[in-house]
């Protein structure tokens, strides 16, 4: 199975921050990585695919890169509604298998 | 619009076999390129990938989980039901269906997920 690993586990930032979280996968899995957004209590929402594409509705501020093995989820300037869990989810070879989340509060 | 629901039980006992079905509305997995998926999150945990079916009825399991899990479809319901045998209190969770469309631009990303349901396992 692909092992996904997201850095850091937690995350405290200020609103109007720009924050990075990282994705790094075991192997190889080219550009089939999948972002979510979780609130608590809410089921997850799509925010990019394709490792850098947007999905429909999401906020510009977000975005996403890499290919391979390492990849990035940036918000550019955190807002309020922004502090939430984020998963990534690689799409590359089944089983798919998320990370274990990064949690990003408020400072 | 497309939406999916889960259903089953709150509560089972640990030993008994989980059946949860997922109804959706707002699209066909008889529509190439359609499927739907099987999460559950336990309590303050991440997300799990446990299962998905494609509109061609192959079948895809978790590693760990696959002697346990079985998910099956019916079209003409419009539900896609996941049966997992031996339930422990770990297995406690939310579980969650949720729908994926390789022929959209998402690919085989999750796109639209139903509210999840929590099942506990006690005694």
């Amino acid at each position: 199975d692909i092992q996904l690993t997201q850095s850091p586990s937690f995350l405290s930032a200020s609103v109007g921050d720009r924050v990075t979280i990282t994705c790094r996968a075991s192997q190889g899995i080219s550009s089939y990585l999948a972002w979510y957004q979780q609130k608590p209590g809410k089921a997850p929402k799509l925010l990019i695919y394709a490792a850098s594409t947007l999905q429909s509705g999401v906020p510009s501020r977000f975005s996403g890169s890499g290919s391979g093995t390492e990849f990035t989820l940036t918000i550019s300037s955190l807002q309020p509604e922004d502090f939430a869990t984020y998963y990534c989810q690689q799409l590359n070879s089944y089983p798919f298998t998320f990370g274990q989340g990064t949690r990003l509060e408020i400072k | 619009q497309v939406t999916l629901r889960e259903s089953g039980p709150a509560l089972v006992k640990p030993t008994q076999t989980l059946t949860l079905t997922c109804t959706f509305s707002g699209f066909s997995l008889s529509t190439s390129g359609m499927c739907v998926s099987w999460v559950r999150q336990p309590p303050g945990k991440a997300l799990e990938w446990l299962a998905l079916i494609d509109w061609d009825d192959d079948k895809y399991y978790s590693t760990s989980l696959k002697t346990r899990l079985t998910i099956s479809k019916d079209t003409s319901k419009n539900q896609v039901v996941l049966t997992m045998t031996n339930m422990d209190p770990v297995d406690t969770a939310t579980y969650y269906c949720a729908r994926s469309y390789t022929a959209m631009a998402t690919g085989d990303a999750f796109d639209i997920w139903g509210q999840g349901t929590m099942v506990t396992v006690s005694s």
